[in-house]
């Protein structure tokens, strides 16, 4: 596609609910991140990807977090009995290489845990 | 503390002014520096992109990088209304060292008045 893709861009959950978020990344580009955006704060790292392969993921705040790349082209942040400090924007970026910067970020996905 | 600081502002111009904006870090080993615009409600949108210390010159934009004081700034001249947005400092280590990792400033959030 044209740009990056996310899906839903808002999302309203329950504490406790578990929460699905998607990421349609630029077609061939082989990195892929995602990234915490909590109000009125700089975007904050969450995971990495090369392909499929999961290099990096340092960012997730707990073992609530998961994400996923199967194929190496679309990717699934899963958050698990979520808490109201998970509401923030998650943003997914992705680039052609795993260089530094240069990435496409995509418009996020709003969640808000009430 | 926070490895890059940024003013949160706002900061309000009126159209033509020059606007200074800049950041602060600790972290030596900081290699990339960038600079990202955001508007409501989109993803961060890629503006400067720089490699160790120096200028770089856009259009109506030029980065600054000093590395020895961990300072970089970014100018923007004959401002716009549709510069108004949040802009984003962003930086990384070298290749290897994690560069795929940005870390953000807060943002800076400057309006542009006509």
């Amino acid at each position: 596609g044209a740009g990056v893709s996310q899906s839903p861009r808002y999302k309203v959950a329950k504490r406790g609910q578990d929460v699905a978020l998607r990421c349609d990344p630029i077609s061939g580009h082989v990195s892929l991140f995602w990234y915490q955006q909590a109000l009125g704060q700089g975007p904050e790292f969450l995971t990495y990807f090369q392909n499929e392969a999961q290099l990096d993921k340092s960012g997730l705040p707990s073992d609530r977090f998961f994400a996923e790349r199967p194929e190496g082209s679309v990717s699934t942040l899963k958050i698990q009995r979520t808490q109201q400090e998970d509401s923030a924007v998650y943003l997914c970026a992705s680039s052609w290489g795993g260089g530094a910067g240069g990435y496409t970020f995509g418009s996020g996905t709003r969640l808000t845990v009430v | 503390q926070k490895e890059v600081e940024q003013d949160p502002g706002p900061l309000s111009v009126p159209e033509g002014a020059i606007v200074s904006l800049n950041c602060t870090y600790s972290n030596s080993a900081f290699q990339y520096f960038m600079w990202y615009r955001q508007y409501s409600r989109k993803g961060p949108e890629l503006l400067m992109y720089t490699y160790s210390s120096g200028n770089k010159e856009d259009g109506r934009f030029t980065a600054q990088v000093d590395k020895s004081s961990k300072y970089i700034s970014l100018f923007i001249r004959d401002s716009q209304p549709s510069d108004s947005a949040t802009y984003l400092c962003a930086m990384s280590p070298p290749l290897g060292q994690g560069a795929q990792k940005l870390v953000f400033g807060q943002g800076t959030r400057l309006t542009i008045n006509p």
